[in-house]
């Protein structure tokens, strides 16, 4: 089975910390996406990364940035938190076509 | 822009029905679409992926159809259970079978009643 890890389910940062999200998988999936869920607005796209190093602007980059120096790991990154990046995060990873697999989340709290 | 939309936003069912979960999309050009589970506070888990050429998946109680030139595709649940109850969504690959034109529902909240 297809494993997303999401380094932590809670965090409660300050107005103005940077923040970082890491998610790993352990498929060799070259594909991993970073969403963002918020009640209302379903889920939304924020960077996908396609190959190590490679990275594209999902629907909403503002704010955030990412990093993926590893195949398997995928960072997004709050280069100052504000509290509207309060929010449900999402890291999945898949290959072509396949399906497409979830992490836990991490519900961060920004205050 | 494709747009999918997931009626109604909320069921409620007694234990034991057999229950039919819908999902509309705009545009019939897509690669495939997979419906996921999600419980409270947690990630999605994947359930079935239907590829466009395919008019259903089925997996143990669930079946997944597809009608892509309706744009309509239904996961049907039996024999319901307690723990069943979850939030469901859809969501449409585009044609060009990119994960980056993904298009999610925005859910169908299911309780099964003891």
């Amino acid at each position: 089975d297809v494993k997303v890890t999401q380094s932590s389910r809670y965090l409660v940062k300050r107005t103005g910390e940077k923040v970082f999200l890491e998610c790993v998988q352990d498929m060799d999936h070259e594909n991993m996406f970073w969403y963002r869920q918020d009640p209302g607005l379903g889920l939304r796209l924020i960077y996908f990364s396609y190959d190590v190093k490679m990275k594209e602007k999902g629907d909403i980059p503002e704010g955030y940035s990412v990093s993926r120096e590893k195949k398997e790991r995928f960072s997004l990154i709050l280069e100052s938190a504000s509290t509207n990046q309060t929010s449900m995060y999402l890291c999945a990873s898949s290959v072509f076509g396949s399906p497409l697999h979830f992490g836990n989340g991490t519900r961060l709290t920004v205050t | 822009k494709q747009e999918v939309t997931q009626i109604p936003a909320a069921l409620s069912v007694p234990e034991g029905e057999n229950l039919v979960l819908n999902c509309s999309f705009t545009d019939s050009a897509i690669y495939n679409l997979q419906w996921f589970r999600q419980d409270p506070g947690k990630g999605l888990t994947s359930l079935l992926l239907i590829q466009s050429s395919q008019r259903e998946q089925t997996s143990g109680r669930l079946n997944a159809s597809l009608d892509k030139s309706s744009g309509r595709s239904t996961l049907y649940i039996a024999a319901s259970q307690p723990g069943d109850s979850a939030t469901y969504l859809c969501a449409v690959r585009g044609a060009s079978g990119s994960a980056r034109q993904l298009t999610f529902g925005s859910g169908t909240q299911l309780t099964v009643l003891p």
